[in-house]
């Protein structure tokens, strides 16, 4: 049974990047045809697809973000990544990753709560 | 971007009651549509993929149907753990989008 994990600092000031990881546990992050997704939710607020990266390394990204997010993986330590530049309050949102398989997100992370603040 | 837009935005039902929640995209998405099921601070929860497909253990009382631009999503008979919010998302094309949501009370 495959379970994600977020982890990174959840306190991180404006105009900083935000840098969280993703851990994957109980199977390789390598086998199967699965995306890795990074998805946010501000406070009380609806769900934002920030965007993806595929076991290959290629990446798809929002365009309301696509100039301040990098998204890599590291298969090694079975891991994914998400850095998000030049952080402001409206970053602000539990970020959780996810596993994309054939078109639908079916394993999430429990999620990890990341305040922009000074 | 294509745009989801769930309705109604919040409702009330009692237990027992038939619920049905829809959604509606700015364009053909085929059946990539997924729906999901989040209760507060929790992750959202896979309910039904490709617009009618019932993921694995989610309970028989969840339906979905739909195709092109117009989509539901059906509870046949209420439970109290079914009071959360719903979400719809599109997966025809990246960025995915996703609904703003439904949030089902107790009436």
């Amino acid at each position: 049974q495959v379970q994600l994990q977020e982890s990174g600092p959840g306190l991180v000031k404006p105009s900083q990047t935000l840098s969280l990881t993703c851990t994957v546990s109980g199977g390789s992050i390598s086998s199967g045809s699965y995306y890795w997704s990074w998805i946010r939710q501000p406070a009380g607020k609806g769900l934002e697809w920030i965007g993806r990266i595929y076991t290959s390394g290629s990446t798809n990204y929002n365009p309301s973000l696509k100039s301040r997010v990098t998204i890599s993986v590291d298969t090694s330590k079975n891991q994914f990544s998400l850095k998000l530049s030049s952080v402001t309050a409206a970053d602000t949102a539990v970020y959780y990753c996810a596993r994309e398989r054939l078109h639908y997100m079916d394993v999430w992370g429990k999620g990890t709560t990341v305040t922009v603040s000074s | 971007d294509i745009q989801m837009t769930q309705s109604p935005s919040s409702l009330s039902a009692s237990v027992g009651d038939r619920v049905t929640i829809t959604c509606r995209a700015s364009q053909s998405i085929s059946s990539y549509l997924n729906w999901y099921q989040q209760k507060p601070g929790k992750a959202p929860k896979l309910l039904i993929y490709a617009a009618s497909s019932l993921q694995s253990g989610v309970p028989s009382r969840f339906s979905g149907s739909g195709s092109g631009t117009d989509f539901t999503l059906t509870i046949s008979s209420l439970q109290p753990e079914d009071f959360a919010t719903y979400y719809c998302q599109q997966s025809y094309s990246t960025p995915r989008t996703f609904g703003q949501g439904t949030r089902l009370e107790i009436k």
